[in-house]
């Protein structure tokens, strides 16, 4: 079935970039997703990317999707403290409905 | 824009003893509707979704239940709790294809 993967730790020293990475096999999403987690809180989206899309640029946030590896990344620039959070890939069902979340990547900043 | 309230936010239960959560919804209507587990140093599990009133498709077969009465409410119910019932619950909403809002979870820890 659907499945999306992700290395659970990441530790970077502030002011380096983080570069979390995610592998995924539904090759027929539409959208691809990054969330964040801050400790003890829900979700929020933190930024998406179409499949029709390579690179997305979001102030400190570089999205890249490579379909043919089916491989997804989010580089973090200039990493700070509030960074540290738990980040999920995610990407839609082809039935619309629901959303297949990875395990999450727990990223640690070093100050 | 929407808002998900969930409550209570932390639950501490006996093995054994019933369980209701609940989930409301305010700033949208007719949205699909999520229940999501989140295990400690796990990734999110889902359990629930509905896409209407009295409309519940169930992703993993377990002691747990979900039931939409009105459109802007999803409650998480339980007879009898298991030890593995603990966990992080989070509701969400999707109104669009492009994401997913959470509520703010309901930390629920089985004795």
């Amino acid at each position: 079935g659907e499945d999306v993967e992700q290395s659970l730790f990441l530790s970077v020293r502030e002011g380096d970039s983080s570069v979390i990475n995610c592998t995924y096999t539904d090759s027929s999403s539409t959208y691809l997703y990054w969330y964040k987690q801050e400790p003890g809180a829900g979700l929020q989206l933190l930024t998406y990317i179409f499949s029709n899309m390579d690179m997305k640029q979001d102030q400190r946030l570089t999205v890249l999707l490579n379909k043919k590896d089916k491989h997804l990344s989010l580089r973090i620039a200039d990493t700070q403290t509030g960074d540290s959070a738990i980040y999920f890939c995610a990407g839609p069902y082809t039935g619309g409905f629901k959303t297949i979340f990875g395990a999450g990547t727990r990223l640690f900043v070093k100050a | 824009s929407q808002t998900i309230h969930q409550w209570p936010a932390t639950l501490v239960q006996p093995v054994g003893s019933p369980l209701s959560l609940e989930c409301t919804v305010e700033g949208t209507s007719n949205p699909n509707l999520y229940w999501y587990r989140q295990a400690a140093g796990r990734g999110l599990q889902l359990l629930f979704y509905s896409v209407g009133i009295g409309q519940i498709s169930s992703e993993v077969p377990q002691n747990l239940s979900a039931s939409r009465p009105q459109d802007r409410q999803f409650i998480l119910s339980s007879k009898k709790l298991l030890l593995s019932d603990s966990g992080f619950y989070l509701c969400a909403l999707r109104q669009s294809s492009y994401e997913q809002y959470f509520g703010p979870g309901t930390r629920l820890t089985v004795t």
